[in-house]
């Protein structure tokens, strides 16, 4: 029962340089997020999916992509790393319809931009 | 929009005492629900416990209850018997109970607290 797995756990990138971070749950939920955590922050979203080829902005998009070609995987673009994107990156999901379905999330992401 | 503040930066218990952990919470919805997350060193996110906003008894998981004042919005966290492993970062959440949109499903965190415990 892997729940939601996020590749890779850490990650150094210099600016200008783009990266997937991967997102992947195997609950069959239809809803799925992106977060990024910076110190003395909560986390806070940055964009998110209904379903399958649904995606929306969250708080705080600029500077990132998704797509949602199946309803397992939700992945995010970086298309040219920035220093301000170094932060912690949590992806989660949760079935839909309420709002009390507690969400999942993954192990989350360390990404260091240089 | 909805904003959740969490005054305590930093709070320490004992082992086996009691603590409670503040939130207070802004919005104009009536109906919505209210998290407890755990962030221990390892990093993930763990649900410690949930109350929905339509219900007026106080959510209870094990050593974990909730104190919800809904006119007050007010939604603290007492841990019981407190535990090594309780040590970690606290963050309290908001999610609308709407049906349609980002805030059906978003979650607004807090900033944190950071809790230890002393042995």
């Amino acid at each position: 029962n892997a729940g939601v797995t996020q590749t890779p756990k850490f990650q150094v990138l210099k600016t200008g340089q783009s990266m997937t971070l991967q997102c992947a749950q195997d609950m069959n939920h239809e809803y799925m997020s992106w977060y990024r955590q910076d110190p003395g922050m909560g986390l806070r979203l940055i964009h998110y999916s209904v379903g399958a080829g649904i995606t929306d902005q969250g708080e705080v998009p600029n500077g990132y992509n998704v797509s949602r070609s199946t309803t397992e995987d939700f992945p995010l673009r970086l298309l040219s790393a920035a220093p301000s994107q170094t932060s912690v990156y949590f992806c989660a999901s949760s079935s839909g319809g309420v709002g009390n379905q507690p969400q999942h999330f993954g192990d989350g992401t360390r990404l260091s931009i240089l | 929009a909805q904003t959740v503040t969490q005054s305590q930066p930093e709070m320490s218990v004992q082992e086996a005492e009691t603590v409670t952990l503040s939130c207070t919470y802004d919005t104009s919805e009536s109906d919505y629900y209210l998290f407890w997350y755990k962030q221990p060193p390892s990093r993930q996110m763990i649900l410690v416990i949930r109350q929905e906003a339509y219900k007026q008894q106080n959510a209870t998981e094990n050593r974990f209850s909730v104190n919800f004042q809904k006119a007050a919005k007010s939604f603290s966290l007492k841990i019981s018997d407190s535990q090594l492993g309780d040590a970690a970062m606290y963050f309290c959440a908001y999610r609308s109970a709407g049906y349609s949109g980002a805030g059906s499903y978003q979650l607004t965190f807090g900033k944190g607290t950071k809790l230890s415990v002393i042995p």
